[in-house]
């Protein structure tokens, strides 16, 4: 079974610019969480969806949005980039049954860089 | 305003013995935590985990213990071994798959 993908791997954006990010969960996973990882803050939850609904959301400006597709591939998108943006951008999938199974399973990342 | 803590940024070890990972938490409503290991340029890999209904889970050389009353968790490998060297994240189950992480353990295994 392919594990989760996410594109590009790496990006290098410019302040004011907007990004979107891709996801394509497991094959079969219908939840598809999105997380920040940065040096002092460590891994944080943006928001995850579920079946092309946002089921939960973390503490992050509206400038972060996400959507999810009928495939349950998800984009993530940040509009006017600020420096503090740069991070790890990591994709995490689940089947979505919470009583099911809790575990995630993260994509390798995308590295973005704001310049 | 960190839930979940690990106070140690970095583990050094010698190969064969025990590894210790703690971790603390501040949320009582927190009903299931997670451990990860991350490689450089890779995303976290999913280790061990253990509902809030137990105190111990093993997995191989992998055990993780829960102390509910002191808000505390700790992983325990044994023994530990060069390629065990990576990041380890300790994370609680909130909400609908929302997973809220530490900041992280380096732990670096000694042959």
């Amino acid at each position: 079974k392919a594990g989760v993908t996410q594109t590009p791997r790496y990006l290098i954006k410019t302040r004011g610019q907007q990004v979107t990010l891709s996801c394509s969960p497991i094959s079969g996973h219908r939840s598809v969480s999105w997380y920040q990882q940065t040096p002092g803050q460590g891994l944080q939850f943006l928001f995850e969806y579920f079946s092309e609904t946002q089921r939960n959301k973390g503490n992050f400006p509206g400038r972060f949005s996400g959507r999810q597709f009928s495939n349950s591939r998800s984009e993530m998108n940040v509009s006017t980039l600020e420096l503090g943006d740069s991070a790890l951008y990591l994709c995490a999938s689940s089947p979505g049954h919470r009583k099911v199974t809790y575990e995630q399973y993260f994509g390798p990342g995308t590295r973005l860089t704001v310049t | 305003d960190q839930q979940v803590k690990q106070n140690s940024p970095s583990l050094s070890v010698q190969e064969g013995r025990i590894s210790i990972l703690n971790c603390d938490y501040t949320n009582s409503m927190f009903d299931y935590f997670l451990w990860y290991k991350k490689y450089p340029a890779e995303g976290p890999t999913f280790l061990i985990s253990i509902s809030s209904i137990k105190d111990k889970n093993e997995d191989g050389r992998f055990t993780v213990f829960l102390n509910k009353s002191a808000k505390h968790l700790s992983l325990h490998i044994v023994p530990s071994q060069p390629g065990d060297s990576a990041v380890y994240f300790c994370a609680a189950l909130t909400g609908f798959q929302k997973l809220v992480f530490g900041t992280g353990t380096r732990l670096l295994v000694s042959p």
